[in-house]
C-alpha cells in the first residue's frame, strides 16, 4: 500500500507569510496527488488536484508542485481565510490514501 | 449545483449494523464513480470504500472488507453503505463523495457514526 506523510504536522504562521507544505509518498505516484482544505466539523474541500491544478474557484495564492514522491502546497500571502488543516491524498491506484493532515494556525 | 446529503448514521453496539444513505443532485449521478470517506474523532481522513458508475466494480479498504457492502441505485441517485459487525473503531463521521477528475472533488456534510456499548 502506498504510505503518505505531511510535514510539518503543525505550522503556526502570520496573515500575509508565505506557507509551505510537504507531502510524501512511499513510492511514485507520478502527479496523482491532491490537496484539500478542512475547517472545524466542515468536510474537506478540494484545492488542487494532479498535483498543481487550481479546482474552480481556489484563489491563487494557493499552488501545488511536485512529482513523484514529493509535493508541496504553497500559500503566497496567508489570509485569515485559510487558518485550517490540509491533506495531500493520493489516487493513482483504484483507491486514495490520505496525508495526516497539516494544522495552519495564527501565530 | 452538486449536493450531496448522508444519512444513517446513530449509535449502535458493537457488532450490529447500521445502513448509511447518500442522495446526490445537481449532476449525472449515474456517470460518477462514488466513494465513503470517514474521518474518527480529532483523527485524520481515511477512504473507505467505492464503487464504479455502473455498481460493476468495487474496492474497499482492508479493514471493511467482508463487513462493509458499498452499493447504488442510479434510479434513485443514491448512494449506500451497508456496515454489519461494527467495531468500535469504525466510530467516525462518514462523508459521501464523488469522483471527478479521479478524486473527491464533492463531498456530502457527513454523518456520525457512534460505535459503543
Amino acid at each position: 500500500d502506498i504510505q503518505m506523510t505531511q510535514s510539518p504536522s503543525t505550522l503556526s504562521a502570520s496573515v500575509g507569510d508565505r506557507v509551505t507544505i510537504t507531502c510524501r509518498a512511499s513510492q511514485s505516484i507520478s502527479d496523482w496527488l491532491a490537496w484539500f482544505q478542512q475547517k472545524p466539523g466542515k468536510a474537506p474541500k478540494l484545492l488542487i488536484y494532479k498535483a498543481s491544478t487550481l479546482e474552480s474557484g481556489v484563489p491563487s495564492r494557493f499552488s501545488g508542485s511536485g512529482s513523484g514522491t514529493e509535493f508541496t502546497l504553497t500559500i503566497s500571502c496567508l489570509q485569515p481565510d485559510d487558518f485550517a488543516t490540509y491533506f495531500c491524498q493520493q489516487y493513482s491506484r483504484y483507491f486514495f490514501t490520505f496525508g495526516p493532515g497539516t494544522k495552519v494556525d495564527i501565530k | 449545483e452538486v449536493q450531496l446529503v448522508e444519512s444513517g448514521g446513530d449509535l449502535v453496539q458493537p457488532g450490529r449494523s447500521l445502513r448509511l444513505s447518500c442522495t446526490a443532485s445537481g449532476f449525472t449521478f449515474s456517470r460518477f464513480w462514488m466513494n465513503w470517506v470517514r474521518q474518527a474523532p480529532g483523527k485524520g481522513l481515511e477512504w473507505v470504500a467505492n464503487i464504479k458508475h455502473d455498481g460493476s466494480e468495487t474496492h474497499y479498504l482492508d479493514s471493511v472488507k467482508g463487513r462493509f457492502t458499498i452499493s447504488r441505485d442510479n434510479a434513485k441517485n443514491s448512494l449506500y453503505l451497508q456496515m454489519n459487525s461494527l467495531r468500535a473503531e469504525d466510530t467516525a463521521v462518514y462523508y459521501c463523495a464523488r469522483e471527478g477528475r479521479g478524486v473527491p472533488d464533492y463531498w456530502g456534510q457527513g454523518t456520525l457514526v457512534t460505535v459503543s456499548s
